[in-house]
């Protein structure tokens, strides 16, 4: 079974860009999570969707975003990026995650640089 | 503000030693997960502690959690290079996020 796989797995933008990251979940997987991982703050929750809706978000600005496909697939979006938006972005898919029971597999992650 | 905070933060050690990482908070969760992530790699998912007081092992790694759900500890035996990485606390309070600790970085030196 093929693991989450996360592109690209590098990106370079400059300030004032927008930028989409993609995730494919394990299959059968219908819960996505995405998270930003950076030196200073560790691993922050971004959001989370199942069935192509958005179930949980974290504490982060409008300007991130994502979605859902039919297909489990997620994307991503930060729009007018900023040099702190610089980090390594993680996915987690999971078969649901209900309480108790939220066991995450974890993309390699797209490393987003800010210049 | 930081639910979950792991101590020590850094360790450098020698083959062969042991250790302990520690993962506390004062909020209650309905599990506890502990992870290793690797240079250019996402997490991997080590082990899950559900019940309070519960020790699981992993060859040679001991994981408890805490009797009142509110902390776990992570025990290495005779570390070995291979256990080098980073090492990531995560408490499922059961809405549908998992909280991360401020992490562990393990260096094992031969």
């Amino acid at each position: 079974k093929a693991g989450v796989t996360q592109t690209p797995r590098y990106l370079i933008k400059t300030r004032g860009q927008q930028v989409t990251l993609s995730c494919s979940p394990i299959s059968g997987h219908r819960s996505v999570s995405w998270y930003q991982q950076t030196p200073g703050q560790g691993l922050q929750f971004l959001f989370e969707y199942f069935s192509e809706t958005q179930r949980n978000k974290g504490n982060f600005p409008g300007r991130f975003s994502g979605r859902q496909f039919s297909n489990s697939r997620s994307e991503m979006n930060v729009s007018t990026l900023e040099l702190g938006d610089s980090a390594l972005y993680l996915c987690a898919s999971s078969l649901d995650a209900a309480r108790g029971k939220n066991i995450q597999y974890f993309g390699a992650g797209t490393r987003l640089s800010v210049l | 503000t930081q639910l979950l905070e792991q101590s020590p933060q850094f360790l450098s050690i020698q083959e062969g030693e042991n250790l302990t990482v520690y993962c506390n908070s004062s909020s209650v969760f309905s599990s506890l997960q502990w992870y290793r992530q690797e240079p250019g790699e996402g997490p991997v998912l080590l082990v899950t502690v559900v019940t309070g007081g519960e020790v699981k092992k992993l060859k040679r790694l001991t994981f408890q959690f805490g009797d009142a759900r509110k902390d776990s500890s992570l025990h290495i035996t005779a570390a070995q290079p291979g256990d080098t990485g980073l090492y990531l606390c995560a408490g499922d309070r059961g809405f549908q996020k998992l909280v991360f600790g401020t992490g562990t970085r393990l260096l094992v030196s031969p």
